[in-house]
């Protein structure tokens, strides 16, 4: 299973887009991208799954370039609502073993006023 | 309901008792998921129930570690005689008969355990 490695924090402001890289080397042809968001006192939430180029959804961008070894989640206009952890995983789709994706520190994003 | 749905949210306990942990999942989710997360820390899978049967306990850190699903639906987490380093959120997730992967999981809101 991939490891991930995300910077342990970041700081921003309301208004701001934020990027937060994980880098995952040695993600295998199988696997996909997956980012969760947590908040304090919660459990993590699904924000958006990818396998190459470009993902949008609602909430925010995934990029991934062709080698797949990295991939960047960016926020658009964080506002103070945004401030949680954010948890880059790799893993096969659907597959079985998925419940044991290697869950890390993940990126403590702080925005402020 | 709506959610995963966890009970206690919050619990004190002491040194060497046994404590039971509630999950309610989502309607119709056959998949149910049981992690820890340490204070700091990322997710550390615990065991996975599809249906009433649990294909994969390996994650349970010991015996003291046991847990069922009834009527594929609600499942209890049992420690027994808990330690200090059992202390930890303990997250239920469930997810649709069609989502085998915990990429497309529901989670609770955890209930913290604290042993004194």
């Amino acid at each position: 299973l991939a490891k991930t490695t995300q910077p342990i924090s970041m700081d921003s402001y309301e208004g701001q887009e934020v990027n937060i890289t994980c880098s995952h080397n040695n993600i295998a042809t199988n696997d996909y991208i997956t980012w969760y968001q947590q908040f304090p006192s919660q459990g993590p939430r699904f924000i958006i799954q990818g396998y190459k180029t470009k993902v949008t959804n609602e909430v925010a961008s995934l990029f991934i370039p062709a080698d797949r070894k990295s991939s960047t989640l960016s926020l658009p206009r964080v506002s103070l609502s945004d401030t949680a952890v954010y948890y880059c995983l790799v893993g096969e789709e659907n597959a079985g073993n998925n419940r044991k994706l290697i869950w890390g520190l993940g990126t403590s994003l702080a925005v402020n006023p | 309901g709506a959610g995963v749905s966890q009970s206690p949210s919050n619990k004190v306990t002491e040194k060497g008792k046994d404590v039971e942990l509630r999950c309610d999942p989502i309607s119709g989710h056959t998949a149910l998921y049981w992690y820890r997360q340490s204070l700091g820390q990322g997710l550390e899978f615990l065991i996975y129930f599809q249906g009433n049967s649990a294909p994969d306990k390996s994650g349970l850190p010991s015996d003291r570690f046991s847990a069922e699903r009834t009527g594929g639906s609600v499942s209890t987490l049992t420690i027994q005689r808990t330690q200090q380093e059992d202390s930890a959120v303990y997250l239920c997730a469930s997810s649709h008969p069609r989502s085998w992967g915990v990429t497309e999981a529901f989670f609770g809101q955890g209930t913290r355990l604290t042993v004194v």
